[in-house]
């Protein structure tokens, strides 16, 4: 059983439209990291969020982190063909000590 | 600072052998974190090493191993390869961003056993 369970696994979208990945757990965490890692190469680090509730925008991406920290979502708005690769969400839940948990990962392919 | 470095990019094994990989995490992290990434289980936890000492471990068999000296340098080793070892191998250090730890990633090494 994964402790980070994201949806959709797969998503393949055409250019100029909007999506939304999510990223859920049962566990609480205190802070939850985003990344999107392109074929061959490591994730890269996009966004960490930490308050509860939070909302935190960059360019096309924002990114939120649910009231009870347990979940996480990613909306990208009007895609592009730049944005495809795999999307993972990561974190340290809060009661188990130092161990990260990653996410089943959410592959997107943005259509020209 | 540089980012964390992994070597070699690309290897290949025969059935059998043995590999080591090494990783070099960003000056001043101590935490190195080992995954295997495959395209049917996605990114898989192997081992943490803190301060040269294995912190966490993964579910995987005891062919995975792994060492880390005293600059933080890591290096894992798999003992007699199988084919289903094939995959990508990605290094983590952990270091703290705005009081919230953190991993960075290097590029990965792509592992290939025939």
């Amino acid at each position: 059983t994964q402790l980070l369970e994201q949806s959709p696994q797969f998503l393949s979208i055409q250019e100029g439209e909007n999506l939304t990945v999510y990223c859920n757990s049962s566990s609480v965490f205190s802070s939850l990291q985003w990344y999107r890692q392109e074929p061959g190469e490591g994730p890269v680090l996009l966004v960490t969020v930490v308050t509860g509730g939070e909302v935190k925008k960059l360019k096309r991406l924002t990114f939120q982190f649910g009231d009870a920290r347990k979940d996480s979502s990613l909306h990208i708005t009007a895609a592009q063909p730049g944005d495809t690769g795999l999307y993972l969400c990561a974190g340290i839940p809060s009661l188990t000590g130092n161990q990260f948990y990653f996410g089943t990962g959410t592959s997107l392919t943005v259509i020209p | 600072k540089a980012g964390v470095t992994q070597t070699p990019r690309y290897l290949i094994k025969t059935r059998g052998q043995q590999v080591t990989l090494s990783c070099s995490p960003i000056s001043g992290h101590r935490s190195v974190s080992w995954y295997q990434q495959t395209p049917g289980q996605g990114l898989q936890f192997l081992f943490e090493y803190f301060s040269e000492t294995q912190r966490n471990k993964g579910n995987f068999p005891g062919r995975f191993s792994g060492r880390q000296f005293s600059n933080s340098r890591s290096e894992m080793n798999v003992s007699t390869l199988e084919l289903g070892d094939s995959a990508l191998y990605l290094c983590a250090s952990t270091g703290s961003l705005a009081y919230q730890e953190t991993q960075y990633f290097g590029p990965g090494t792509r592992l290939l056993v025939l």
